[in-house]
């Protein structure tokens, strides 16, 4: 069945980097965009990162642009999110979530997500 | 950026009632909207895109309608699985902003 599951998640102190991945299974990963999506504690969705099926488009939210690096090896069927320079509004949890082909912005099917603890 | 501001935030309503949930963009985005359904600790789920369309395998009572700024989502009688915070989202262009979010809560 079609499957996304992420993991790479922990606690690490602000400054800190962490790589984040998410294996896809059950359909043609390259022909799909992918996103990451994050929520923080007490709080709502928050759209992070999309990278094209190809590989050649990313696009960021403005609260991570210069920090986060999406990025994706087709070999294995896996999507990732470098984090760099960590800080403590960072912390959530991060869903990965596959781009409905009709329209990259539709995120329809989506893993269970992974914590990511930024903390002193 | 196109801003997405939902409401109510919060409703509770009891099972059978029919619910519905708000959504308008900061700017005119046509039909390019989803709307989510999120439980505590699980997965997020689609439930329609591009407006007004229907994922494969959502119940039939859920429907979404509008365009432009204003957009709805409607459940036409609630049930028990249906309590959970609903998101809706601006598609298509990025950055693909949500809507802050509706919990549906039981009465």
């Amino acid at each position: 069945q079609v499957q996304l599951v992420e993991s790479g998640g922990g606690a690490v102190q602000p400054g800190s980097s962490l790589r984040l991945a998410c294996a896809a299974s059950g359909f043609t990963f390259r022909s799909y965009g992918m996103h990451w999506v994050r929520q923080a504690p007490g709080k709502g969705l928050e759209w992070v990162a999309v990278i094209w099926f190809d590989g050649r488009n990313k696009f960021y939210a403005d609260s991570v642009k210069g920090r986060f690096t999406i990025s994706r090896g087709d070999s294995k069927n896996t999507l990732h999110l470098e984090m760099n320079s960590l800080r403590v509004e960072d912390t959530a949890v991060y869903y990965c979530a596959r781009a409905g082909g009709r329209d990259a912005g539709v995120a329809d099917i989506w893993g269970q997500g992974t914590l990511v603890t930024v903390s002193s | 950026d196109i801003q997405m501001t939902q409401s109510p935030s919060s409703l509770s309503a009891s099972v059978g009632d029919r619910v519905t949930i708000a959504c308008r963009a900061s700017q005119s985005i046509s039909t390019d909207l989803n709307w989510y359904q999120h439980k505590r600790g699980k997965a997020p789920k689609l439930l329609i895109y591009a407006a007004s369309n229907l994922e494969s395998g959502v119940p039939s009572r859920f429907s979404g309608s509008g365009s432009g700024t204003d957009f709805t989502l409607t459940i036409s009688s609630l049930q028990p699985e249906d309590f959970a915070t609903y998101y809706c989202q601006r598609s298509l262009t990025p950055p693909y902003t949500f809507g802050q979010g509706t919990k549906v809560e039981i009465k």
